[in-house]
């Protein structure tokens, strides 16, 4: 059974620096990992999607890594900005489709 | 292009009472799953249809139905509400295949007294 855990559970940082929210799994047979963000009380919105013979993708200031043999994928944020504050959650694809979640890391930024 | 959309935003249900929720998905996706999330928890997958049937279902009672018709809008059937079903109840669509990338709706917020 895949179980996808996320450290550390809440992150505070001041304003302009980079951080790393880390998502590690159990389960190394997975077709692709997502990233989201939550912002309270509101739905998920996609940031990146990692397809399993990938090690990275970026998009803007977040940059996303994947190594399947250790089970862990990071999220890089660069230049972080007060707008950056959500809930980041990961999420692992074990087929057809079904995504299997951490629990999220809380990230606030303060300016 | 409009993308996953959810109704209702909120509601609140008594005890022992049923309700639907829907979803339509994002133009031209043709597979839906239904997520529940508690407060603080990560969403967790309660089922998924494509071509109008149940494909996979994951660790929910029976008391979870649901249902997709032609146009690819799918609904979500709880009956017998407990107090533990309070939670945010999100929709995600996609194109069928392992590689696409998955869009969620905004959610229904389901509040059991």
């Amino acid at each position: 059974k895949q179980e996808v855990t996320q450290i550390p559970a809440a992150l505070s940082v001041p304003e302009g620096e980079n951080l790393v929210l880390n998502c590690s799994f159990t389960d190394s047979a997975i077709y692709n990992l997502q990233w989201f963000r939550q912002d309270p009380g509101k739905g998920l919105t996609s940031l990146l999607l990692i397809q399993s013979s990938q090690r990275e993708q970026t998009s803007g200031r977040l940059n996303a890594s994947l190594d399947k043999s250790s089970g862990r994928s990071t999220l890089y944020i660069a230049a972080s900005q007060p707008g950056d504050s959500a809930t980041y959650l990961c999420a692992g694809n074990q087929g057809a489709q079904k995504l299997v979640f951490g629990q999220g890391t809380r990230l606030t930024i303060n300016p | 292009d409009a993308g996953v959309t959810q109704s209702p935003t909120h509601l609140i249900k008594t005890r022992g009472q049923q309700v639907t929720l829907r979803c339509s998905p994002k133009s031209g996706h043709d597979t839906v799953s239904w997520y529940q999330q508690a407060l603080g928890q990560g969403p967790q997958f309660i089922f998924q249809y494509y071509e109008e049937e149940e494909r996979q279902r994951g660790n929910f009672p029976d008391r979870f139905s649901g249902h997709q018709f032609p146009n690819y809008s799918s609904e979500l059937n709880v009956n017998a509400l407990l107090l533990g079903d309070s939670a945010l109840y999100l929709c995600a669509s996609s194109f069928t295949g392992t590689g696409n990338t998955i869009y969620f709706g905004e959610g229904s917020w389901l509040t059991v007294v």
